[in-house]
């Protein structure tokens, strides 16, 4: 079965310091599709990335970035210089990578960042 | 262009009443999921639609719960009979039929059962 486990329920910054939202999975499945959302106040859930099991290789989009480590089934994700805008429950997800399938989702981290 | 539309944003009903939530997803997006978020379940995955069929319908919690979707775009989820349980933000998702399964998520329709 899969699971996806995101052990920070809560985190607080002051703005302008980095972050780090943690995430482990697990799964039996050779091949799989990591996902990070956000879902801010308003609570529309905000797509943020999708990565492939096969690759390994981190992203950085602006102030965000990700690391994919297969080794240790992990998919982790930092905010740089944290800005008030980034306070949001983070959601990691992990799904099949067949086609379309349902996200198994982790309880959410709520980052609060402090002006 | 447009989003995942959801109606009605909000619903009150008296337990015992049956509710439809509605789901319109973005246009051309063939796969189409329902997902119910609460305090203490977290995000539940309930049913997906590719087309107007529905390949898994394993998280739907009871009998008392259906969905269908017509012409392969909105979609109803109905749930007969309501409970205080099924207080929850129900939310629908569409993703296009490229396989890389990028959920695009709606706004929600909040249920409360009184």
């Amino acid at each position: 079965a899969q699971k996806v486990t995101q052990a920070q329920t809560e985190i607080s910054v002051v703005e302008k310091e980095d972050v780090t939202l943690d995430c482990v999975y697990e799964t039996r499945d050779t091949t799989y599709y990591l996902f990070w959302y956000k879902q801010p106040p308003s609570g529309e859930l905000v797509f943020l990335i999708r990565r492939n099991s096969f690759d390994e290789q981190n992203e950085i989009s602006g102030r965000y970035s990700w690391n994919f480590q297969k080794s240790t089934s992990s998919f982790n994700f930092t905010i740089t210089a944290s800005q008030v805008v980034d306070s949001a429950v983070y959601f990691c997800a992990l799904s099949e990578a067949q086609g379309n399938t349902p996200l198994v989702f982790g309880k959410g981290t709520r980052l609060s960042v402090i002006a | 262009g447009a989003g995942v539309s959801q109606s009605p944003s909000n619903k009150v009903t008296e337990k015992g009443k049956d509710v439809e939530l509605r789901c319109d997803p973005i246009s051309g997006h063939t796969a189409l999921y329902w997902y119910r978020q609460s305090l203490g379940q977290g995000l539940e995955f309930l049913i997906y639609f590719q087309g107007n069929s529905a390949p898994d319908k394993s998280g739907l919690p009871s009998d008392r719960f259906s969905a269908e979707r017509t012409g392969g775009s909105v979609s109803t989820l109905t749930i007969q009979r309501t409970q205080q349980e099924d207080s929850a933000v129900y939310l629908c998702a569409s993703s296009p039929d490229r396989g890389r399964n990028e959920q695009y998520f709606g706004p929600g329709t909040r249920l409360t059962v009184t």
